[in-house]
């Protein structure tokens, strides 16, 4: 099974700052399987990039991800208010079908 | 603009079994495997399993095996979740997922389930 595990937990800046966000599985994953999400309050998660660097639809293009083989990253360039929430990453493998980061608080 | 929509809050005493319903709508419901994850209050995102909407199999998360069913009503495009033998932290927002390729592209809103005596 592929651990997921997130790195910082939690991150305070400020916006207009630039955040980077770890992602980093215990084991060589494709790029094409990972993908992160965001979470506001009281809110359902929302896929921002899918197939590591791909936005998905809606997301602007502040919004960039990276990486390969055991470490992914997501960044942000320029961090707007609505910005400060929650972010996993996930996996989709085959057993278990997807497995989620613990996540990292952006505030 | 597809859609799924769940049942509503509820409440259980230990033991007791809890179903959550989660109705599709916008797209071909056979189409796509629908999961399901749970999230306890202040925690991150728990896979628990999957189904198979055209074929009904299922796959559980060796944490819920033997408490766990999943099934779906195709006439009615709604997928189900059942927990049995509800333990305290059980307690926990449960979502439905639709999964498009290998990511989950649609989220349902999410059904509080609180466990308590």
């Amino acid at each position: 099974e592929i651990v997921l595990t997130q790195s910082p937990g939690s991150l305070s800046l400020s916006p207009g700052e630039r955040a980077t966000l770890s992602c980093r599985a215990s084991q060589s994953v494709s790029s094409s399987y990972l993908a992160w999400y965001q979470q506001k309050p009281g809110q359902a998660p929302r896929l921002l990039m899918y197939g590591t660097s791909s936005r998905a639809t809606g997301i602007p293009d502040r919004f960039s991800g990276g990486g390969s083989g055991t470490d992914f990253t997501l960044t942000i360039s320029r961090l707007e208010p609505e910005d400060f929430a929650v972010y996993y990453c996930q996996h989709y493998g085959s057993s278990p079908p997807i497995t989620f980061g613990q996540g990292t608080r952006l505030e | 603009q597809m859609q799924l929509v769940q049942s509503g809050a509820e409440v259980k005493k230990p033991g007791a079994s809890v179903k959550v319903s989660c109705k599709a709508s916008g797209y071909t419901f056979t189409g796509y495997y629908m999961h399901w994850v749970r999230q306890a209050p202040g925690q991150g995102l728990e896979w628990m399993g999957r189904i198979t909407p055209n074929t009904g199999v299922t796959d559980y998360a060796q944490n819920f095996r033997g408490r766990l069913t999943m099934t779906r009503d195709t006439s009615i495009s709604t997928a189900y979740m059942e927990l049995s033998s509800l333990r305290s932290d059980d307690t926990a927002m449960y979502y439905c997922a639709r999964v498009l390729g290998f990511t989950v592209d649609c989220w349902g809103q999410g059904t509080l389930v609180t466990v308590s005596s």
